[in-house]
């Protein structure tokens, strides 16, 4: 079946720093890739759509200025946390579509000190 | 846009009795329904899904209802063994498009009692 990655699979970092979260469609290629935050003992929400080559789309509430998110080829997407805080700390979790079918990876836990 | 609601919360089931989550969805465009299944500290896996051109589905224990009309869905989980427990969540999406997306139910923790 299809598989995601996402590397890495936990960080700690310092406040006001910044942190990079890959994605990878590892036996796929993926138009559309998703980004999800997943704060402890709730759902997941969607921060933002990311189309291969064009300008992510952000859900309403989310700085686009502070998550960073690039999708430059049709297996990688990133998402940089910049100038986090312990508020920014959580469960993010992406997903990569294709020919319709949508899948998720296993997350990365960011813990920001 | 979308808004999809899941109960119970939390769901206690004695191992080999059935467990039943429900949820409710708010958009009529919506006509992909999955159920994912996150154990701790991992990714949702995708354990069953339904159209909305379709009632029912069933894959062994698990299965899936859908009444298009009252935009309800349900999982059932019969037989239940102690590796069924984990958090589930019912999620939504409107026909596949460019823009359409996946939208996730609040989630329910089902624990299986020995």
């Amino acid at each position: 079946g299809a598989v995601v990655s996402q590397h890495p699979s936990w960080v700690i970092c310092k406040s006001g720093t910044s942190v990079k979260i890959e994605c990878r469609s590892l036996d796929f290629q993926a138009t559309t890739m998703f980004w999800y935050r997943q704060f402890p003992k709730q759902s997941l929400m969607l921060m933002a759509t990311s189309n291969e080559g064009s300008k992510a789309t952000y859900e309403q509430g989310v700085e686009k200025d502070k998550f960073l998110i690039n999708h430059a080829s049709l297996t990688l997407s990133t998402l940089t946390v910049t100038s986090a805080h312990p508020e920014d700390s959580s469960f993010y979790i992406c997903s990569a579509r294709a020919s319709g079918e949508q899948f998720f990876g296993p997350g990365t836990r960011l813990t920001v000190l | 846009g979308e808004n999809v609601e899941q109960h119970p919360s939390t769901l206690s089931v004695q191992e080999g009795d059935s467990a039943v989550i429900k949820c409710t969805y708010s958009d009529s465009a919506s006509n992909y329904f999955p159920w994912y299944k996150q154990e701790l500290g991992k990714g949702p896996q995708l354990i069953i899904d339904i159209r909305s051109n379709v009632g029912e589905k069933k894959d062994q224990r698990i299965a899936v209802t859908l009444n298009k009309t009252a935009k309800h869905f349900s999982l059932h989980i019969t037989e239940t063994q102690p590796e069924d427990s984990a958090v589930y969540f019912c999620a939504a999406r409107t026909a596949y498009s460019s823009a359409s997306k996946i939208i996730f139910g609040s989630g329910t923790r089902l624990s299986i009692r020995p």
